[in-house]
């Protein structure tokens, strides 16, 4: 089965930096996605990491260690736009996608 | 953005009535899915296509069945709704390449009264 935990909720400033974390379980691995969700609205692709290490994206910035199963997702110089659900999901080795409960981040001016 | 369309975008419909939600693409993927998304939740995997007429199970696949008739439409039916259907159906597409993401239609609410 998968197991995919991350936090339900944060909120930061307009401006800093939030770290959300990922620890997966998973009964394979092929890939980690995150993934930004506005409400109402449908998910949209952050960034993917394969290989263990940091993939950075303008704001965005995301890191992957297999051997711990964790990622995570780093979102600097935070705007108001940002405020949305993180999810984390994990391919296995068939073509599938899970993904975690999803956390909202809040950003405050 | 990925072509991907779902219809209808929202229905209200009674407890024991047949739902049928039709997702159509546009970008010629192989592999297209359903999910459920519910509050505490996050997304949950229904079934999935890996090529016409070629179906599995999800996690939750218990009261619904999927038919794939051509590539670019995923049907996903509710024989007998209930009212622990009622959730926001999303459906998604990816090439299965390595990289390649998941791109996910806008979404069908669907309450089941």
């Amino acid at each position: 089965g998968q197991n995919i935990d991350q936090p339900t909720e944060m909120t930061a400033t307009e401006g800093a930096i939030v770290q959300i974390n990922c620890t997966y379980q998973t009964s394979g691995f092929n890939g980690l996605f995150w993934y930004q969700q506005h409400a109402g609205e449908a998910p949209t692709f952050l960034s993917y990491n394969v290989l263990d290490g940091l993939e950075e994206k303008g704001r965005f910035s995301s890191f992957l260690s297999r051997s711990k199963g964790y990622s995570y997702l780093l979102l600097k110089e935070l705007q108001m736009k940002d405020s949305a659900s993180y999810l984390c999901a994990v391919r296995d080795n068939d073509y599938k996608l899970s993904f975690g409960a999803g956390t909202t981040v809040t950003v405050r001016a | 953005d990925a072509g991907i369309t779902q219809s209808p975008r929202h229905k209200v419909t009674e407890t024991g009535t047949p739902v049928t939600l039709r997702c159509h693409q546009t970008e010629n993927h192989r592999y297209m899915y359903w999910y459920r998304q519910d509050p505490g939740h996050g997304l949950r995997l229904i079934h999935y296509s890996y090529g016409v007429k070629d179906t599995d199970k999800g996690e939750v696949s218990d009261g619904y069945s999927v038919s794939r008739s051509k590539t670019e439409d995923f049907l996903l039916t509710l024989e007998s709704a209930t009212s622990s259907q009622t959730s926001v159906y999303f459906c998604a597409i990816t090439e299965g390449l390595a990289g390649a993401g998941w791109y996910f239609g806008p979404g069908t609410r669907l309450t089941v009264l």
